[in-house]
């Protein structure tokens, strides 16, 4: 079985700070991970995902990560945030080609 | 292209009362699944489905039913409505590695539950 743990359950940041959210995962399989985000009374969309090769992954809106296999983290990182940024983000793993296993979630407020 | 829907997006129960949540994707896609989202928990999955006819259970199962009569629906049922039920649903689809997929999941817009 795998469980994802998300350090950080409230970031509060200032617009055009850098922000970090970090997960780390445990599995005894080798996993695909993923960020995806929830905008307030939406539902879940694909920030990035993390399948094979390199390491930092890029994804949409600025967005990027690292996987670091000995650490089992896959933190995500954005150098400088906007207002619209505010929403709650989670990682997810899963050792196949379904059966997500989700993180607690981290909200992520931005202010001016 | 829609994508996936949900319907309703809200209902009130009361403790004891049934009702049934429809999915629907238009994506062809060969998986899918419940989920639903409490506060502090993340997203649990309910029951799952990797193809026509046929459904497993997930994480938290008790309470729920589903089916997969066709292959662009999926069905939530709750048979006798509970407080603990109170939550918000989402439903999610993916294409299988057969297909091609990704592995990434898409997900409907929610349902927003309360039993009272």
């Amino acid at each position: 079985a795998q469980s994802v743990t998300q350090l950080d359950s409230q970031v509060p940041v200032f617009e055009e700070a850098p922000v970090e959210l970090r997960c780390n995962y445990s599995s005894s399989v080798s996993v695909y991970l993923f960020w995806y985000v929830q905008y307030p009374n939406q539902g879940l969309q694909l920030l990035l995902k993390y399948l094979s090769g390199s390491t930092l992954v890029k994804g949409i809106n600025g967005f990027e990560a690292e996987f670091n296999k000995s650490q089992t983290s896959f933190h995500l990182r954005k150098p400088s945030v906007h207002i619209s940024d505010t929403a709650e983000y989670f990682c997810a793993v899963t050792p196949n080609d379904y059966k997500l296993s989700f993180g607690a979630g981290t909200t992520v407020t931005v202010r001016a | 292209n829609a994508g996936v829907t949900q319907t309703p997006k809200f209902r009130v129960l009361k403790t004891g009362q049934s009702m049934t949540l429809l999915c629907a994707q238009d994506m062809n896609h060969e998986y899918m699944y419940w989920y639903r989202q409490d506060p502090g928990m993340g997203l649990r999955l309910i029951h799952y489905s990797v193809g026509e006819g046929t459904t497993a259970k997930g994480e938290v199962p008790d309470g729920y039913n589903v089916s997969r009569l066709k292959k662009q629906n999926f069905l939530l049922g709750l048979e006798s409505a509970a407080p603990s039920q109170t939550s918000v649903y989402f439903c999610a689809s993916s294409y299988s590695v057969a297909e091609g997929g990704g592995y990434e999941q898409y997900f409907g817009p929610g349902t927003r539950l309360t039993v009272t």
